[in-house]
């Protein structure tokens, strides 16, 4: 059962241009939602997190939106630049009173000069 | 300050072989946590130790085992390989009382079962 799902393996936009990407989830009750870029040969790394409570995050270039009516979640990268390409990972987390995070399949993002 | 480092990167194994995978915390975390990327997935959780004791378990079976030390440092261990256990282990570490996003993640050892 596939509770975090990213439907969009892979992406490619422009540099300069918006990269959007999505994310569903089934479980309502993850209340904490995040999203990882992974480079090849490195771990996961952090980029932008959301509570359940809000809606909107922003981080520099970065800003997620929650949508909890709709299960949904997306990230924008504006402008996106080419040293954004990666593989782009929404995780979610529920209060288990241990720290665990479901992780969607990923959307490789490729931006191009 | 020092991150998450995990050895060996790669590593080729049997099938029915057992193997040891190991980690070092980033200084200062105390918890520290396992995950399964198998390709073309995102990272699936396997366990989570604090205290050197397991205190949350994904869906893997009794097969996969981990310790983790008084220094924090860890190891995953996984008896009578099966081809799909084929994948990226990746450990976290973390520190109790940080929200998730504390985590910091290894590079990963990429395990070939043949």
């Amino acid at each position: 059962d596939q509770q975090v799902k990213q439907n969009s393996p892979s992406l490619s936009v422009q540099e300069g241009r918006i990269s959007i990407l999505n994310c569903d989830y089934t479980n309502s009750m993850f209340d904490y939602f995040l999203w990882y870029k992974k480079y090849p040969a490195e771990g996961p790394t952090f980029l932008i997190s959301i509570s359940s409570i809000k809606d909107k995050n922003e981080d520099g270039r970065f800003t997620v939106f929650l949508n909890k009516s709709a299960k949904h979640l997306s990230l924008h990268i504006v402008p996106s630049q080419p040293g954004d390409s990666a593989v782009y990972f929404c995780a979610a987390s529920a209060p288990t009173g241990f720290q665990k995070l479901v992780f969607g399949t990923g959307t490789r993002l490729l931006v191009s000069p | 300050e020092t991150g998450v480092t995990q050895s060996p990167t790669h590593l080729i194994k049997t099938r029915g072989q057992q193997v040891t995978l190991r980690c070092s915390s980033q200084s200062g975390h105390n918890t520290v946590s396992w995950y399964q990327q198998a390709l073309g997935q995102g990272p699936q959780f396997i366990f989570q130790y604090y205290r050197e004791e397991e205190n949350g378990r994904g869906n893997f079976p009794p097969r996969f085992s981990g310790l983790q030390f008084p220094n924090y440092s860890s190891e995953l261990n996984v008896n009578a390989l099966e081809l799909d256990d084929s994948a990226l282990y990746l450990c976290a570490s973390s520190s109790t009382g940080d929200s998730i996003y504390g985590y910091t993640f290894g590079s990963g050892t990429r395990l070939t079962v043949v």
